[in-house]
């Protein structure tokens, strides 16, 4: 069974203030996807990363998929209070991309 | 306005007495799915559908139903609900591509007494 660990699973912050989570498993994964949920919606994609040591940006957003594509990192720079949410690691249990297994998530509160 | 709806957003029922939730997507989509949230677990898959009439069982299968007579609709029913079964469910769909984006319906929150 290809499991997917989230760390930290609860993180308040500063607005305005960096920050990383975390998204590993013991398996490879073809791709990686995050999401971000927000209270009461469903979840939304925010990247796909599909080649192991991809870097991806999307705006104050930086996702990394590693070198073995077993686990990856989001980093958020400077941190606006728009940023809370559940953020959700998903990895491709198939080598077509089509089935994904999630992380339990990674909730987090910016304070203005 | 390309979305997928579930219906209700909120059930509160007794245990044993049978439910469907609806989901249906207007985009054309081959490949459906339902998800289970539960706090700490994360999004557990029930079942998928890669097209018309093909479901296939996904992680947490057991008390549940699911049929896709229709492209665009995707039901999950609950024969016998019980108290195990109360959850955050969501309805997803997506092309069936590579590395495909899913959309996610907005959740229907069930609880079973």
């Amino acid at each position: 069974t290809q499991l997917l660990e989230q760390s930290p699973q609860f993180l308040s912050i500063q607005e305005g203030e960096n920050l990383t989570v975390y998204c590993n498993s013991s398996s490879v994964f073809s791709s990686l996807q995050w999401y971000r949920q927000e209270p009461g919606e469903g979840p939304v994609l925010l990247v796909t990363v599909v080649t192991g040591g991809e870097v991806k940006k999307l705006k104050r957003l930086t996702f990394q998929f590693g070198d073995a594509r077993k686990d990856s990192s989001l980093h958020i720079t400077a941190a606006q209070p728009g940023d809370t949410g559940l953020y959700l690691c998903a990895g491709a249990r198939d080598n077509y991309g089509q089935n994904f297994v999630f992380g339990p998530g990674t909730r987090l509160s910016v304070l203005p | 306005e390309a979305q997928v709806t579930q219906n209700p957003r909120y059930l509160i029922t007794v245990t044993g007495k049978k439910l469907t939730v609806t989901c249906s997507q207007n985009m054309n989509h081959e490949y459906m799915s339902w998800y289970r949230q539960d706090p700490g677990l994360g999004l557990r898959q029930i079942y998928y559908s890669m097209n018309v009439e093909v479901t296939d069982k996904g992680d947490v299968p057991e008390g549940y139903k699911v049929s896709r007579k229709e492209k665009r609709n995707f039901p999950l029913i609950l024969e016998s609900p019980s108290p195990n079964q109360t959850s955050l469910y969501f309805c997803a769909s997506s092309r069936l591509f590579m590395n495909t984006e899913a959309f996610f319906g907005q959740g229907t929150r069930l609880t079973v007494v």
